[in-house]
């Protein structure tokens, strides 16, 4: 079946640490690959996408990904975490293979203490 | 402007009614889902029209029924509301099934 994990449903780090979460999908030879935050009582925000091309996306507020196809992986990193990107945190996978929908991971939790 | 905006925000009601939730997208876009999250906060799709035909349909109960007048638009109306339908409904746009554009969701609460 289509899966995506994310293997940390909560992470705590402290403000101005670096950051990693983990994603990682089932199949798939060309998938599209997202995150999206949601904070809370909010809909959700695509932080980045990745399609093809370079491996390392930039997204929107300092966040990076890198698609690793060898590992199925499409970590999230961010190098300092401020206390305001405390959300859920939504990877997904969609495209052809995966019947042109998005199947989302099942978010982790980021807090930030200060 | 709101790319997706949904309404209602919030939605509460009892058990055995029948309720709507509309949804607009002023993107352009030709593809419109509906995606449910549980009170687990896990997201699963539920339906997907393209061009107001439907294209996926996700093993949801026949209490569900999405309709979409046009490109721009695609609600959904929900009979017979079960105490187990509590959830937040969220709405979302795409160009050729690309990356989802969200709405802000609609919880709804059945009591």
């Amino acid at each position: 079946a289509q899966s995506v994990t994310q293997p940390d449903i909560h992470i705590t780090v402290s403000e101005g640490a670096s950051l990693e979460l983990r994603c990682n999908y089932s199949y798939g030879a060309t998938p599209y690959l997202f995150w999206y935050v949601q904070s809370p009582g909010q809909g959700l925000q695509l932080l980045l996408k990745y399609f093809s091309g370079d491996t390392l996306v930039q997204g929107i507020k300092g966040f990076e990904a890198e698609f690793k196809r060898s590992q199925s992986s499409f970590n999230l990193r961010k190098p300092s975490v401020h206390w305001s990107d405390a959300a859920e945190y939504f990877c997904a996978v969609g495209g052809m293979e995966y019947g042109n929908k998005l199947v989302f991971g099942a978010g982790t939790i980021l807090r930030v203490k200060s | 402007d709101t790319a997706v905006s949904q309404t209602p925000k919030y939605l509460v009601t009892q058990m055995g009614n029948d309720k709507s939730i509309k949804c607009e997208q002023n993107l352009g876009h030709d593809t419109m889902y509906w995606y449910k999250q549980d009170s687990k906060k896990f997201l699963k799709i539920m339906f997907s029209y393209n061009n107001k035909e439907l294209i996926i349909n996700e093993t949801v109960p026949n209490r569900f029924s999405p309709k979409s007048p046009d490109k721009a638009h695609l609600n959904l109306h929900i009979n017979s509301l079960e105490l187990g339908d509590s959830a937040v409904y969220f709405c979302a746009s795409s160009h050729n099934t690309a990356e989802a554009f969200f709405g802000q969701g609609t919880r709804l609460t059945v009591v």
